[in-house]
């Protein structure tokens, strides 16, 4: 079935880089998009960035640019999410999600901004 | 971007329905048919339950439906049950590429 399977939890001190990985399984990883969204404690969701897996392309919400990098490897169908210059409120659990796939009307396509299949979530505390 | 602008709470009686509003501007919820309503339980991933305004993934009931009205989506849940009590999301894509949530719906069912 299809399933992405996240990194363990982490405690980073301020300052530093965290990546996170999603291992995908159950289906062809380059004919779909990868999403990072976010949640800290207590809070709503956040999108971070998203990863075309087929081009390598990406794009980043932009109060992350400049310290979000997302990358995916086609040969063990890994996504990465690393994230640098760590603050406090970084503390968050961390989720990928893919993008979409369904039929209505008779027809199947791709819908790249939705997510249907997530990870369980990787839980990232900064922490001094 | 902006968040999209959710009520932060709803309620209901099991049986009646219920609509979430997800408000954005003619840059996202407004320009596109791109908005996706996901449930989250305490503790657990989102589950996408609307993509594209109205469509529903397979296994999602019926009882959920979606629409939209301008730069506003709505997410109703008929039939209203204990189960549906859940935090409520929705997200859009946007002009410039990237995707925007909104604040989030608390749902109590009475």
């Amino acid at each position: 079935q299809v399933q992405l399977v996240q990194s363990g939890a982490g405690v980073k001190k301020p300052g530093a880089s965290v990546k996170v990985s999603c291992k995908a399984s159950g289906y062809t990883f380059t004919d779909y998009y990868i999403h990072w969204v976010r949640q800290a404690p207590g809070q709503g969701l956040e999108w971070v960035g998203w990863i075309n897996l087929n081009s390598g392309g990406t794009n980043y919400a932009q109060k992350f640019q400049g310290r979000v990098t997302m990358t995916g490897d086609t040969s063990t169908t890994t996504a990465y999410m690393e994230l640098s210059g760590l603050r406090f409120d970084d503390t968050a659990v961390y989720y990928c999600a893919r993008s979409g796939y369904g039929c209505s009307g008779g027809s199947c396509y791709h819908y790249y901004f939705g997510m249907d299949v997530w990870g369980h979530g990787t839980t990232v505390i900064v922490s001094s | 971007q902006s968040a999209l602008t959710q009520p932060a709470s709803v309620s209901g009686s099991p049986g009646q329905s219920i609509t979430i509003s997800c408000t954005g501007t003619s840059s996202d919820v407004g320009a596109y048919n791109s908005v996706s309503w996901y449930q989250q339980y305490p503790g657990k991933a989102p589950k996408l339950m609307i993509y594209d305004v109205v469509n529903r993934p397979s296994g999602i009931s019926n009882r959920f439906s979606g629409s939209k009205s301008g730069n506003t989506a709505s997410l109703t849940i008929s039939g209203l049950q204990a189960e549906d009590e859940a935090a409520y999301y929705c997200s859009s894509y946007t002009h410039s590429g990237i995707v925007v949530f909104g604040g989030g719906t608390k749902l109590t069912v009475l």
